[in-house]
C-alpha cells in the first residue's frame, strides 16, 4: 500500500519551456502533498506544502510564480516549472501523506523527476 | 522552527559491522521521527519510525532509539551488508501544527564487501 506515482521521471528541454510534473497517490487519499528539490549529495529541500482544495504554502525563497502548484483532488498534485532556465535543473520529488488522525503519519515519496534545462 | 542535525555525513564500514547514525532535534514538540533510505537516483523509502511514547523500536537488523530528554534519536544497523549502502535521512515532525517534517542533511553509508 501507500504508493505514490510521479511522472515524468526525466525531462530534458530547452530554456524557456514550462514543465509540468504530476504526483499521484494510487491507493490512498493524500490530504497533503509536499514538493521537494534535491541537489546532488544534498538533503531534501522543501519547496512547498499543498493541501487539497487550497493554495499551496511556499517555503521562504521559493518563487510561487515560478513554481506553480495545484492540488485539485485528493489523489493528484502538479508542479509546473514556468519558463525554466538551466539553474532550475535539479531532482524534484513529491511526497504524499494521508489525513492526520492519531499521531503523525509517514510521507510516501514518488520516484522523482530529473529535470535538465539546456 | 525545528532544526535537525545529523551525523556523520559519511560513514564507511566493513560488511558485517554495525553502523550508527545520530540525529538531534531542537523542538520539544516533535513527537514523530521517521528514517528514510535513499539509493542513488531513487525515492526515499521509509525504513523505520518511532513515536515519542516509545524509547526503542526494532525491525530485524534495524533499530531506532529515542531520548526525549536529550532530544536525540539514532539509527542502528547491525550485520551490515553491501545493499545497505545508501543515503539515510532522519526527520522530526511536531504535532499540533502543520506536521511539516524537518529532515537532517543525510548520511552516506558505504558498506565495503
Amino acid at each position: 500500500g501507500a504508493v505514490v506515482s510521479q511522472h515524468p521521471s526525466r525531462v530534458i528541454c530547452k530554456s524557456g519551456t514550462s514543465v509540468k510534473i504530476e504526483c499521484r497517490s494510487l491507493d490512498f487519499q493524500a490530504t497533503t502533498m509536499f514538493w521537494y528539490r534535491q541537489f546532488p549529495k544534498q538533503s531534501l529541500m522543501l519547496m512547498a506544502t499543498s493541501n487539497e482544495g487550497s493554495k499551496a504554502t511556499y517555503e521562504q525563497g521559493v518563487e510561487k510564480d515560478k513554481f506553480l502548484i495545484n492540488h485539485a483532488s485528493l489523489t493528484l498534485s502538479t508542479l509546473t516549472v514556468t519558463s525554466a532556465h538551466p539553474e532550475d535543473s535539479s531532482f524534484y520529488i513529491c511526497s504524499a501523506r494521508g489525513q492526520i488522525t492519531i499521531g503523525n503519519q509517514p510521507q510516501h515519496f514518488g520516484d522523482g523527476t530529473r529535470l535538465s534545462i539546456l | 522552527g525545528e532544526n535537525v542535525e545529523q551525523h556523520p555525513s559519511t560513514l564507511s564500514v566493513q560488511e558485517g559491522d554495525s553502523a550508527v547514525i545520530k540525529c538531534t532535534y531542537s523542538d520539544s514538540a516533535s513527537n514523530y521521527f521517521p528514517w528514510y533510505k535513499q539509493e542513488l537516483g531513487k525515492r526515499p523509502q521509509l525504513i523505520i519510525d518511532i513515536r515519542s511514547n516509545v524509547g526503542e523500536k526494532k525491525d530485524q537488523r534495524i533499530a531506532v532509539t529515542l531520548n526525549k530528554t536529550a532530544k536525540h534519536f539514532s539509527l542502528h544497523i547491525t550485520e551490515t551488508q553491501p545493499e545497505d549502502s545508501a543515503v539515510y535521512f532522519c526527520a522530526a515532525i511536531a504535532s499540533g501544527g502543520s506536521y511539516i517534517p524537518t529532515f537532517g542533511r543525510g548520511t552516506s553509508l558505504i558498506v565495503h564487501p
